[in-house]
């Protein structure tokens, strides 16, 4: 059965770099059936799609974060990450990341939690 | 590129049935069958229930049914039951390898 795990440092900076690794077991990373995406969800309010990418590092980004996101994988280890850089208080939220199959996203981590506050 | 609109809250008794809808617009919702459903109780992983508008991913109960109808999908879940009561969020396709997610609905089972 396919799991997903967030992890990462949970207080983050203002101006400074979030970074956040999800680890996939029970199945492999390295899939052309499947991109890997990551999502947020700041307290009180809904998900957004944050973007996604391929094994091969091919990637889709929302456009709202596009400037400020990074994504990259680490095959060997079947991890995938995400930066965003310069952040504020707004960037508090729940992060998860998910399994991207076709349209959907149907395996997702439990997710976890970043605040922003100096 | 907005999120789609969920109403807040929604509530039903068991055995009863009830609609989530989700409204988008013409680029999105009204021109994809590419509508997704998250099941979500807090402090646990989102779970894919409807997927392509209509489908249900191998054991999600067949209590659970998506449509469409122009700009606007929906969710209905029969026979309620109490492990039902969660957070329901609508999922579409945008366009251009985007995703844009609903407000999130939280049903209530009274």
């Amino acid at each position: 059965q396919l799991q997903l795990q967030e992890s990462g440092p949970g207080l983050v900076k203002p101006s400074e770099t979030l970074s956040l690794t999800c680890t996939v077991s029970g199945g492999s990373i390295s899939s052309t059936t499947y991109y890997w995406g990551w999502f947020r969800q700041p307290p009180g309010k809904g998900l957004e799609w944050i973007g996604s990418i391929s094994y091969s590092g091919g990637t889709y980004y929302t456009p709202s974060l596009k400037s400020r996101v990074t994504m990259s994988v680490a095959t060997s280890k079947n991890q995938f990450s995400l930066n965003l850089s310069s952040v504020t208080a707004a960037d508090t939220a729940v992060y998860y990341c998910a399994r991207h199959w076709s349209f959907q996203f149907d395996s997702w981590g439990q997710g976890t939690l970043v605040t922003v506050s100096s | 590129q907005s999120a789609l609109t969920q109403p807040a809250s929604v509530s039903g008794s068991p055995g009863q049935s009830i609609t989530i809808s989700c409204t988008g617009t013409s680029s999105d919702v009204g021109s994809y069958n590419l509508v997704s459903w998250y099941q979500h109780h807090p402090g646990k992983a989102p779970k894919l229930i409807i997927y392509e508008g209509t489908k249900r991913p191998s054991g999600v109960s067949n209590r659970f049914s998506g449509s469409k109808s122009g700009n606007t999908a929906s969710l209905t879940i029969s026979g309620l039951q109490a492990e039902d009561e969660a957070d329901y969020y609508c999922c579409s396709y945008a366009g251009s390898s985007t995703w844009v997610f609903g407000g999130g609905t939280k049903l209530t089972v009274l």
